[in-house]
């Protein structure tokens, strides 16, 4: 499985855009490249995947490099209940069992008023 | 409904207790999984089940036993555990489609927090 580096913590101010890094260098053709977050004390939530394409949904945006080594999230208006541990997921390829997310450490975003 | 349910949200057990964690979605989804989640560590992966079927262990004791009696629900069966099993029991599920080359998002429930005395 390839796996994800994520910086472990960074603070963005409220209101403005929290940019979240992800490096998955050893990521191959078929895997997607997929970002949760967790609220403390709460469940992880899925935010948006992509395979090569920029995404962009309600949440944020999704920018995954030409060469798919890095992608970066992009919470465009960061708020206050954005606080929470960010997981940039590459899913495991053997997709018809259901697929693995395998969690790596995360970011813990702290946006600040 | 895009829920995952999971009961109790709090259990506190002894080591000689059996228990179970139980999860239920309605979504349709025909993947269902169990993870462990010590406090400020990510989620570890321990059972996937796909289609009913339990298609991956990862390597847990036998002291968790899963269950998965239908498509809408999953349960983790408890016997003999340790203090150290004390963690935040998250269920999740996806929409598998077997040969299938659609991606899906997992939902996961709130957790059960069990404490092991």
């Amino acid at each position: 499985d390839a796996k994800t580096t994520q910086p472990p913590s960074m603070d963005c101010a409220e209101g403005r855009a929290a940019n979240l890094p992800c490096n998955h260098s050893t990521i191959s053709g078929n895997e997607y490249v997929y970002w949760y977050r967790q609220i403390h004390s709460q469940g992880p939530q899925y935010i948006i995947h992509g395979l090569k394409n920029n995404e962009t949904n309600e949440m944020a945006s999704l920018i995954i490099t030409e060469d798919r080594k890095s992608s970066t999230l992009i919470l465009p208006h960061a708020t206050l209940r954005d606080t929470a541990v960010y997981y940039c997921i590459v899913r495991d390829r053997i997709y018809n069992q259901g697929g693995k997310l395998i969690f790596g450490q995360g970011t813990e975003l702290s946006v600040k008023p | 409904d895009t829920e995952v349910t999971q009961t109790p949200k709090h259990l506190v057990m002894g080591m000689t207790n059996k228990k179970s964690l139980k999860c239920e979605q309605h979504m349709g989804h025909r993947a269902m999984y169990w993870y462990k989640q010590k406090a400020k560590k990510p989620p570890e992966l321990m059972f996937v089940y796909s289609y009913e079927k339990l298609s991956i262990n990862e390597s847990v004791p036998s002291r968790f036993s899963p269950e998965c009696p239908n498509s809408s629900l999953l349960n983790l069966h408890l016997h003999a555990l340790q203090p150290e099993d004390s963690a935040l029991y998250l269920c999740a599920s996806s929409q598998g489609i077997l040969g299938g080359t659609r991606n899906t998002e997992a939902f996961f429930g709130q957790g059960t927090r069990l404490t092991v005395v």
